[in-house]
């Protein structure tokens, strides 16, 4: 099956500076990579994705990388602010869509 | 709207008992799935549904089972619980047109002791 790996583990960056999570994949058949956010005791939201045939995606802060040929993708935040803490997941999706998540980055932005 | 619903959100079993875990969505999803999220580890599936009455297996589907009797409800069942089982569990669904968002409910916490 698919492996995902993710890294940093843990991450710090001082407010106002950008903070970067690679993750790498190992099923070329992956074509969908979303990111999570996961705020403490609470449940995983979607913050952007990537599909397959697309190699950046923006929105706002928040910009996505999708590197195919070497299997990896990373997420980047800009201008970080204290609500950007929280634990980040990537994830590689296969065709019929089971999701197959990496081990997570807990970010902390300090004030 | 609430969107996908667990219950309970809180749970303590001892060693071999039986319990079931109740995921609900009023969004009209045709997909459903069960993660548990283990510290390290990320969450990981369980099993899913891509429709009522179908299920299949995911990652780390043993010792687990599931039913999908209506379209709203995904259940998870425990029927002899071990401590390997202390986690958190949440269930997640989307459509299928868009079949790339999951939504996820809000988890349930359970310990096996």
């Amino acid at each position: 099956g698919e492996n995902v790996e993710q890294h940093p583990s843990t991450l710090s960056v001082q407010e106002g500076d950008s903070a970067v999570i690679k993750c790498t994949y190992s099923d070329s058949a992956s074509n969908y990579f979303p990111w999570y956010k996961q705020e403490l005791g609470k449940r995983p939201q979607l913050i952007i994705d990537i599909r397959s045939n697309v190699g950046e995606k923006k929105d706002q802060r928040i910009a996505v990388t999708l590197n195919k040929t070497a299997k990896h993708f990373s997420l980047h935040i800009t201008e970080t602010q204290p609500e950007d803490s929280a634990v980040y997941f990537c994830a590689a999706s296969i065709p019929g869509n089971q999701f197959y998540f990496g081990t997570g980055t807990s970010l902390t932005v300090i004030p | 709207n609430a969107g996908v619903t667990q219950t309970p959100k809180f749970r303590v079993l001892k060693t071999g008992q039986s319990m079931t875990l109740l995921c609900a969505q009023d969004m009209n999803h045709e997909y459903m799935y069960w993660y548990r999220q283990d510290p390290g580890m990320g969450l990981r599936l369980i099993h899913y549904s891509v429709g009522e009455g179908t299920t299949a297996k995911g990652e780390v589907p043993d010792g687990y089972n599931v039913s999908r009797l209506k379209k709203q409800n995904f259940l998870l069942g425990l029927e002899s619980a071990a401590p390997s089982q202390t986690s958190v569990y949440f269930c997640a669904s989307s459509r299928r047109d868009t079949i790339y968002e999951q939504y996820f409910g809000p988890g349930t916490r359970l310990t096996v002791t």
